[in-house]
């Protein structure tokens, strides 16, 4: 079965700080790996996401996400951070080849970024 | 470019009133169609999802019913809503490549008093 864990539920960093937002997961094969960001009472934004190739990934606003298979992991940062870019944020993971509709998704992590 | 929409933005019904909202698609053609449940503002839950006309899957029984009616229509639907029924529900779409990715709509904020 497939699984995506975000262990923490939240994460507080100060302005300017590098952030991670950390994410693993669990699926038979090779993943296909997505980030998404939620402001309040907003839809989810696309942020980026890893298919194949290059294990570093960029993408919106700054971030950039690494795939690290050994670790089936798919950690989200960003050098520099933003009080704008507090938020709700989403790992999901779905497996290549796998069937349509069991893209899966993480509880999600808060992210706070203070002044 | 592709656009999602979803109405009405917010909503509040009485218990045992009946519900209905609607999502539709433009710049695409037979996407796949999917409505998420968000309570309190944390974790998705897949309601339905669709892959054509009058296809439709549910992913956990409910009392909840989806539509598709049109190739870029999604509706959801329940004949008495319950408390319980009260949350954030998102719309998505994709195409029929696993890889492509899902697109939010903005979202309907339902609460049930």
């Amino acid at each position: 079965a497939q699984s995506v864990a975000q262990p923490e539920d939240q994460v507080n960093v100060a302005e300017g700080n590098p952030l991670t937002v950390k994410c693993t997961y669990s699926v038979s094969g090779n993943p296909y790996l997505f980030w998404y960001v939620q402001y309040p009472n907003r839809g989810l934004q696309f942020l980026l996401k890893y298919i194949t190739g290059d294990n570093l990934v960029k993408g919106s606003y700054g971030f950039e996400a690494e795939f690290n298979k050994s670790q089936t992991s798919f950690h989200l940062k960003k050098p520099s951070a933003l009080v704008s870019d507090s938020a709700l944020y989403f790992c999901a993971v779905r497996a290549y080849g796998g069937s349509q509709g069991n893209l899966i998704f993480g509880k999600g992590t808060k992210l706070s970024v203070k002044p | 470019s592709q656009t999602i929409h979803q109405w009405p933005a917010t909503l509040v019904q009485p218990v045992g009133s009946p519900l209905s909202l609607e999502c539709t698609v433009e710049g695409t053609s037979n996407p796949n169609l999917y409505w998420y449940r968000q309570a309190a503002g944390r974790g998705l839950q897949l309601l339905f999802y669709s892959v054509g006309i009058g296809q439709i899957s549910s992913e956990v029984p409910q009392n909840l019913s989806a539509s598709r009616p049109q190739d870029r229509q999604f509706i959801l639907s329940s004949k008495k809503l319950l408390l319980s029924d009260s949350g954030f529900y998102l719309c998505a779409w994709e195409t029929g490549t696993a890889g492509y990715g899902q697109y939010f709509g903005p979202g309907t904020r339902l609460t049930v008093t």
